[in-house]
């Protein structure tokens, strides 16, 4: 069955740490890939996106992601955190062939600890 | 406005009743979705709009969901007879005809059923 899957709920970083939050999909072709953010009490954004090329795509605020084909994943990154990325992180994907519906993670919840 | 709008932006209601939700897209986007956001939970896509085609009703939960969008602009969900598992975030979004185009959400509508 088509699926996608954030496995970590919640993850606490420092300000300044490495981040890498976890999108792995279940497909057995290349869906379309994104990862949005929604910050408390506002509308999700789109941070970045993968149709085909290049599997390291970078997006808005200083993210990026990599698409790996092998492990069904496309995990988001960021070098260095700041206390504003606090909010929670959605992945989702398009299964091609079946629509133009977006699949949604269940998110991942970061927190900042300063 | 530039953005997707959502009206009421809080509602609520008394189990039983039905409620209208409304949605304006980005003026000229032709595809529009809803999601509904509960309390713990990701995204869970509802129906899918793209210009004049059938649309995707698929994750409708129950027959106590409609929706319809007229003009090929605004949309309303309508829930009859509202339960309290209804309660939850109403999200609408749209972007233009291509699947590679973002998705723009407005900042929902939070139903809270008594």
């Amino acid at each position: 069955a088509q699926s996608v899957t954030q496995p970590d709920i919640h993850i606490t970083v420092s300000e300044g740490a490495s981040l890498e939050l976890r999108c792995n999909y279940s497909y057995g072709a290349t869906p379309y890939l994104f990862w949005y953010v929604q910050s408390p009490g506002q509308g999700l954004q789109l941070l970045l996106k993968y149709f085909s090329g290049d599997t390291l795509v970078q997006g808005i605020k200083g993210f990026e992601a990599e698409f790996k084909r092998s492990q069904s994943s496309f995990n988001l990154r960021k070098p260095s955190v700041h206390w504003s990325d606090a909010a929670e992180y959605f992945c989702a994907v398009v299964f091609t062939g079946g629509g133009n519906k977006l699949t949604f993670g269940t998110g991942t919840q970061l927190k900042v600890e300063l | 406005g530039a953005g997707v709008s959502q009206s009421p932006s809080n509602k609520v209601t008394e189990k039983g009743k039905d409620v209208e939700l409304r949605c304006d897209p980005i003026s000229g986007h032709t595809a529009l979705y809803w999601y509904r956001q509960s309390l713990g939970q990701g995204l869970e896509f509802l129906i899918y709009f793209q210009g004049n085609s059938a649309p995707d009703k698929s994750g409708l939960p129950s027959d106590r969901f409609s929706a319809e969008r007229t003009g090929g602009s605004v949309s309303t969900l309508t829930i009859q007879r509202t339960q309290q598992e209804d309660s939850a975030v109403y999200l609408c979004a749209s972007r233009l005809i291509q699947i590679s185009g973002e998705l723009f959400f407005g900042e929902g509508s939070r139903l809270t059923v008594l």
